[in-house]
């Protein structure tokens, strides 16, 4: 069964410090793939998404991601942290299909310190 | 653009009474998915619908339904709400049934059962 692991539940980080986010898929096809940001009392936003092509894909507020396929991995960088990043961060994987949904891992909370 | 809509933004409820929250997607979106966030549960799928029909549903029991209108806004109905309904329900939108095409979400209903 397609699978998202995130393998960190909660990361501290100072500002202006980097970041990398972990994100482990099991999926049979190609997948597709999304990371997504959740502030407190908020739904979520997308970040950004893979699909195909370039590996290295890059989206909002200075985030990229990097699709790994021998490591089964999209892990999510940005190059320096900011305070308001703090938040928590979803990555998924497109059941596409007849299902269409998406499976989303359990989350990271991202605390910034000053 | 307008995003996702979602409403009321809280409410509560008593055990055994019924919920109904309401869900207007983007704009030229047709595709309207529903979504439970659940502490310690994580983001669980509930049902899609698309052009008016339910094309898919998650592992949750029958009390939770809905329906898509024609104007392709959304209302999702808990029956015989229990404690374990708490959560935050998200709605989110993507173009006509393209699988796999990034999901644009709301800021979600909280929903409280006492």
């Amino acid at each position: 069964a397609q699978s998202v692991t995130q393998p960190d539940i909660h990361i501290t980080v100072s500002e202006g410090a980097s970041l990398e986010l972990r994100c482990n898929y099991s999926y049979g096809a190609t997948p597709y793939l999304f990371w997504y940001v959740q502030s407190p009392g908020q739904g979520l936003q997308l970040l950004l998404k893979y699909f195909s092509g370039d590996t290295l894909v890059q989206g909002i507020k200075g985030f990229e991601a990097e699709f790994k396929r021998s490591q089964s991995s999209f892990n999510l960088r940005k190059p320096s942290v900011h305070w308001s990043d703090a938040a928590e961060y979803f990555c998924a994987v497109g059941d596409g299909g007849a299902t269409n949904k998406l499976i989303f891992g359990t989350g990271t909370l991202l605390a910034v310190q000053p | 653009e307008a995003g996702v809509t979602q409403s009321p933004t809280h409410l509560i409820k008593t055990r055994g009474q019924q919920a109904t929250l309401r869900c207007s997607p983007i704009s030229g979106h047709t595709s309207v998915y529903w979504y439970q966030q659940a502490l310690g549960l994580g983001l669980q799928f509930l049902l899609w619908y698309d052009e008016g029909e339910e094309r898919n549903r998650g592992n949750f029991p029958p009390r939770f339904s809905g329906r898509q209108f024609p104007n392709y806004s959304s209302e999702l109905n808990v029956n015989a709400l229990e404690l374990e309904d708490s959560a935050l329900y998200l709605c989110a939108s993507s173009p006509q049934g393209i699988s796999n095409q990034p999901q644009h979400f709301g800021d979600g209903t909280r929903l409280s059962i006492l």
